[in-house]
């Protein structure tokens, strides 16, 4: 198993430009995870989803769009990048949560994302 | 916000020294859940303690979580030069039919040889 893969590892984008950060997960989780990790602080969640199909949104949303169209599969997209989305992005995936399951997250290596 | 938050922000320790880091969360939980980082690596998973519960134990680790005072601490005991790493303590709450984990800052851990 490969667990959770991210592409691309590096990026360098100027400010304006799109892109979409891909994440794979061969582990059959339901559920699957975008956050942002800034020097000095933990990870904040971006946008998650609970199932194929499905997307929500977590901390801190603006500026990014999701979306889940296989259930092994969850892509992050930057429609106009901006300087403060210079940050390392981890993706993560767990199983659904139910009582007595173990709820834990398996992580990508992340994407480290310069924006200038 | 952050949720958690560690306690200390780094600590360095000979190899041998048992460390210990502290996590304080604001809401209710279902678990509380700790991660490890390396430099320039995804965060893996290291031990989970569920709310009613108030110690675990997996090989050098040791947790501990108080309810009461919204607080865990994780204890590694005889600490090695791999131990070098940052620690994130994970507040896990269900809420509208999902299930969320919220990460503090961590601790950085070093461990002299």
């Amino acid at each position: 198993n490969a667990g959770v893969t991210q592409t691309p590892k590096f990026r360098v984008l100027k400010t304006g430009q799109s892109m979409t950060l891909l994440c794979a997960q061969d582990m059959n989780h339901e559920y699957m995870y975008w956050y942002r990790q800034d020097p000095g602080m933990g990870l904040r969640l971006i946008h998650y989803s609970v199932g194929e199909g499905t997307t929500a949104k977590g901390e801190v949303p603006d500026g990014y769009n999701v979306s889940r169209l296989k259930k092994q599969n969850f892509l992050l997209g930057l429609e106009s990048a901006a300087p403060s989305q210079t940050s390392v992005y981890f993706c993560a995936s767990s199983y659904s949560w139910r009582e007595g399951f173990q709820e834990t997250q398996y992580f990508g290596p992340g994407t480290r994302l310069l924006v200038l | 916000s952050q949720q958690g938050e560690e306690d200390p922000q780094a600590l360095s320790i000979q190899e041998g020294e048992n460390a210990t880091m502290n996590c304080s969360y604001k809401t209710s939980i279902n678990n509380l859940q700790w991660y490890r980082q390396n430099s320039g690596r995804g965060l893996v998973h290291l031990i989970l303690i569920r709310s009613n519960e108030r110690e675990k134990h997996s090989g050098r680790l040791r947790v501990t979580l108080d309810t009461s005072k919204k607080s865990s601490s994780l204890l590694i005991t005889a600490s090695r030069a791999a131990d070098t790493a940052s620690y994130f303590c994970a507040a896990g709450n269900s809420g509208a039919g999902s299930y969320q984990l919220t990460f503090g800052k961590g601790t950085k851990l070093s461990v002299i040889p």
